[in-house]
């Protein structure tokens, strides 16, 4: 079955750029996805399709996807985008579609 | 917009079923892809499976078959998930997603998680 592989951490000061990244084989031929899941609530979706973003998500996330990395980028950072984040895929490759989600990330804003 | 509104938590003995229910609003209910998705406590995600109204079959997850079924109710809006045999590792926050994307599945809409908790 196919793996996401997510840094367990990352941390970052506020007003600085974040990186989380996402390794999959060969995921840049797949469209990434990732979310936000903050303690107590639902997760939210953030990007769809490697760098799209859906209404309401401000424009300080965005996100790349190119050979077996993808990468969600936050601009900025502020105390509030302390959460768990999440990228997720749909592995339509073999006989059993699935939607596979990477371990998640904690990001922690110093 | 699509709001999803999930039953309240549950208290199960091992061995038992829950069934979990997830009310839909706004958008067109059969066209929904359905998804299920759980988070053991201090977890990540985990994919259940899917089932779309319109064409009624449902896919499930290979560590769920067997376990899990998923039905859809076109004239409430509601689809539910029954998981039976319940045991202490099926603790966990239950979550109904949507999305209409058929060909890349991604959540763009989740409900507010329904706790499911195993104990004897």
């Amino acid at each position: 079955s196919y793996v996401l592989t997510q840094p367990p951490s990352v941390s970052v000061a506020p007003g600085k750029t974040a990186r989380i990244t996402c390794g999959g084989n060969n995921i840049g031929s797949k469209g990434a996805h990732w979310y936000q899941q903050k303690p107590g609530q639902a997760p939210v979706l953030l990007i769809y399709y490697d760098s799209d973003r859906p209404s309401g998500i401000p424009e300080r996330f965005s996100g790349s996807n190119s050979g077996n990395t993808a990468t969600l980028t936050i601009s900025r950072v502020e105390a509030g985008d302390e959460a768990d984040y999440y990228c997720q895929v749909w592995d339509s490759s073999g006989d059993h579609p699935d939607v596979v989600f990477g371990g998640g990330t904690k990001l922690t804003v110093l | 917009q699509v709001q999803l509104v999930q039953s309240g938590a549950e208290v199960k003995k091992p061995g038992s079923s829950v069934r979990v229910s997830c009310k839909a609003s706004g958008g067109t209910f059969s066209n929904y892809v359905i998804n299920w998705v759980r988070q053991a406590p201090g977890q990540g995600l985990e994919w259940m499976g899917r089932i779309i109204p319109l064409f009624g079959a449902p896919n499930y997850a290979q560590t769920f078959e067997g376990r899990v079924t998923f039905t859809a109710d076109e004239s409430t809006s509601t689809a539910y998930m029954a998981l039976s045999s319940l045991r202490s590792e099926d603790t966990a926050v239950y979550f109904c997603a949507t999305t209409y994307d058929y060909s890349n599945i991604h959540l763009d809409y989740w409900g507010q998680g329904t706790l499911v908790t195993v104990s004897s």
